[in-house]
């Protein structure tokens, strides 16, 4: 089947404005995540949701970011007022079940530049 | 909350030789490893992953082998191929009850043909 698909591949956006990151994850998995990767490091956990249960946010770096799964497939990201310093790759992951002890599958990501 | 330490950042081995990656963790809860292969421009991968019921996995040239008490595990890849050529992390989940998973700084590994 389908693996978990991002769009855009990339944004280019200028400082200031408003972006929005969409995810689809593999097609019933229960826990999808999203991660904040930064050129040369590893990802950065950012929230996680439970079906449309987001139950932990507390590495978004700000309350610019928000993130959303109101029906429990399709998350979005959403970046206000963008800074340069949010440019980087965001990665979205799912898994099947609510356990923690089960990988990850990601998405290609979503490459934003903030100009 | 758990913190992961991985080295080395940088790791270059002539084809045919190994390549071992470590990473320590802090949070002694932990019970679940995996171990994700990123190339340029691409997605992470799981590779390997091993359970702390366990002390050695291997699949083909890969192994993973974890020790609790010291809470360091370790990634070895055994006659490496160019196409080994990747950046490496190691993760290790959070326990306090939901899956924030932590990763590891990465290792960006070089196989010379």
């Amino acid at each position: 089947g389908a693996g978990v698909s991002q769009s855009p591949r990339y944004k280019v956006a200028k400082r200031g404005q408003d972006v929005a990151l969409r995810c689809d994850p593999i097609s019933g998995h229960v826990s999808l995540f999203w991660y904040q990767q930064a050129l040369g490091q590893g990802p950065e956990f950012l929230t996680y949701f439970q079906n449309e249960a987001q139950l932990d946010k507390s590495g978004l770096p700000s309350d610019r970011f928000f993130a959303e799964r109101p029906e429990g497939s399709v998350s979005t990201l959403k970046i206000q007022r963008t800074q340069q310093e949010d440019s980087a790759v965001y990665l979205c992951a799912s898994n099947p079940g609510s356990s923690f002890n089960q990988p990850q599958h990601f998405g290609d990501g979503t490459r934003l530049s903030i100009l | 909350g758990e913190n992961v330490e991985q080295h080395p950042s940088t790791l270059s081995v002539q084809e045919g030789d190994s390549a071992v990656i470590k990473c320590t963790y802090s949070d002694s809860a932990s019970n679940y490893f995996p171990w994700y292969k990123q190339e340029l421009g691409k997605r992470p991968q799981l590779i390997i992953d091993i359970r702390s019921n366990v002390g050695e996995k291997k699949d083909q040239r890969i192994a993973v082998t974890l020790n609790k008490t010291a809470k360091h595990f370790s990634l070895h890849i055994t006659e490496t191929q160019p196409e080994d050529s990747a950046v490496y992390f190691c993760a290790a989940p959070y326990s306090g009850g939901y899956q924030k998973v932590t990763f590891g700084i990465g290792t960006k590994l070089q196989v010379i043909p």
